[in-house]
């Protein structure tokens, strides 16, 4: 079983949608939860970490954790053209480095 | 603030040439280092982390080294190279105690290598 599954393909919305994605992880006794960003050439950059069940905001992103059901998700509102991009989950299992899943691809379409 | 330096920025390398990309971090002492690895289309595959000078952990067997001279400095290295080393290579870092994992990574902006 792999640490931290994103399985979802490539997801298309309509700019101005909302767009969802969601993440499982298996170490239950994980206590950080966050959210990469990626551009296509650029490295990964921080966009939300979330530590407590339940949502965090944080202007247009949303991440959602839920540590009885082992997973953590993140939802853009307002979904822009800029928000093209791949999204990596990232968990801070038990030795304390840092797992990530594969990323989904998310494509806002003007 | 801290500040994440990695060069060069792309490279292109024959087979069985050496390599070595270089990653320094500022305005933070003993930080915990990573070097990743981002095949096309692929996650990110850890290849060695450090918690302090010269401490290195490999994560994955292969034809490439890391070191740490000094406290903020690290180095990635092989004698030759194959074409499956071609990616993107990417340095990190993170503060060394982490406080119950509070802090995420961050990242250079990564060394694109192309082994032909």
């Amino acid at each position: 079983q792999k640490e931290v599954e994103q399985n979802s393909g490539p997801l298309s919305v309509p700019e101005g949608a909302i767009a969802s994605l969601n993440c499982t992880y298996s170490d239950r006794v994980s206590q950080s939860f966050f959210w990469y960003r990626q551009y296509s050439g650029k490295s990964p950059e921080l966009i939300m970490s979330i530590y407590s069940n339940g949502d965090k905001e944080d202007g247009r992103f949303t991440a959602q954790l839920n540590k009885a059901s082992q997973y953590v998700s993140l939802l853009i509102r307002d979904s822009q053209p800029s928000d093209s991009a791949t999204y990596l989950c990232a968990v801070n299992p038990r030795n304390n480095r840092l797992a990530f899943g594969k990323g989904n691809q998310v494509v806002v379409i003007p | 603030s801290q500040t994440i330096h990695q060069w060069p920025a792309t490279l292109v390398q024959p087979v069985g040439s050496p390599l070595s990309l270089e990653c320094t971090v500022e305005g933070t002492s003993n930080p915990n280092l990573y070097w990743y690895r981002q095949a096309a289309g692929r996650g990110l595959q850890l290849l060695f982390y450090s918690v302090g000078i010269g401490q290195i952990s490999s994560e994955v067997p292969q034809n490439l080294s890391a070191s740490r001279p000094q406290d903020r400095q690290f180095i990635l290295s092989s004698k030759k190279l194959l074409l499956s080393d071609s990616g993107f290579y990417l340095c990190a870092w993170s503060p060394s105690e982490l406080r119950r994992g509070q802090y995420g990574y961050t990242f250079g902006s990564g060394t694109r290598l192309t082994v032909v």
